[in-house]
């Protein structure tokens, strides 16, 4: 099974200013094939389901606030939120979808400071 | 809009069974692969089970092998979750979940399941 560790488990950051998370996997999820990173960010806010935010590790899901942004290759990754918004409070996931069994890592708290 | 409802979900002794459904509206259901995602309570996410368009792909999480079956009928546009000898650390919110491919675009609200005595 491939293990996603996110890091920081929790992470407070003022208004306006950025803020970023790490996710790393046990094993690549680059697959050669199609050149496409097959790892996914989600957020869930307080008594909502989860809500995916980006694909392919760097697509934006349509809809998604251009403030959010994922990068890196492989088996690390950043989901970065270039000025954040009180909305943006919530947990976020990273998942991969490489190979079964589907994997999400441990979850990263975001709040304001 | 692609909707996802669930139902099922209850209280449930130790060793018990429920069956989980959910009812998927829109008329692509059978390009979607189909997911069961839980969490438990306070908990993060933990994918279950999925399914490919015509059946015919099942995969699951190593802990509900041999007890959860996920099932689909295209022409009801529902996903089903059969769930056997259930355990206590099986209790959890479940979602219904539909991506193309394995990607989790879809979710619905989840259904409540409480394992216990």
């Amino acid at each position: 099974d491939i293990v996603m560790t996110q890091s920081p488990d929790s992470l407070a950051v003022s208004l306006g200013e950025r803020a970023t998370i790490n996710c790393k996997s046990s094993q690549s999820v680059l697959k050669n094939s199609d050149n496409n990173n097959y790892l996914a960010w989600y957020q869930q806010k307080p008594g909502q389901p989860p809500k995916m935010l980006i694909f392919w590790a760097s697509t934006r899901q349509s809809g998604v606030p251009d403030r959010f942004s994922g990068s890196g290759s492989g088996t690390d990754f950043t989901l970065t939120i270039s000025s954040l918004q009180a909305e943006d409070v919530a947990v976020y996931y990273c998942q991969q979808y490489y190979s079964a069994p589907i994997t999400f890592g441990q979850g990263t708290r975001l709040e304001i400071k | 809009e692609v909707q996802m409802v669930e139902s099922g979900g209850g209280l449930v002794q130790p060793g018990g069974s429920l069956r989980l459904s959910c009812a998927v509206s829109g008329p692509t259901f059978s390009s979607y692969w189909m997911n069961w995602v839980r969490q438990a309570p306070g908990k993060g996410l933990e994918w279950v089970a999925n399914i490919n368009g015509d059946g015919s792909e099942k995969y699951y999480v190593d802990s509900v092998k041999g007890r959860l079956t996920i099932s689909r009928d295209n022409a009801e546009n529902s996903v089903y979750l059969q769930m056997n000898s259930l355990r206590v650390e099986d209790a959890a919110v479940y979602y219904c979940v539909g991506g193309r491919g394995w990607k989790l675009d879809l979710w619905g609200r989840g259904t409540l399941v409480t394992v216990s005595s």
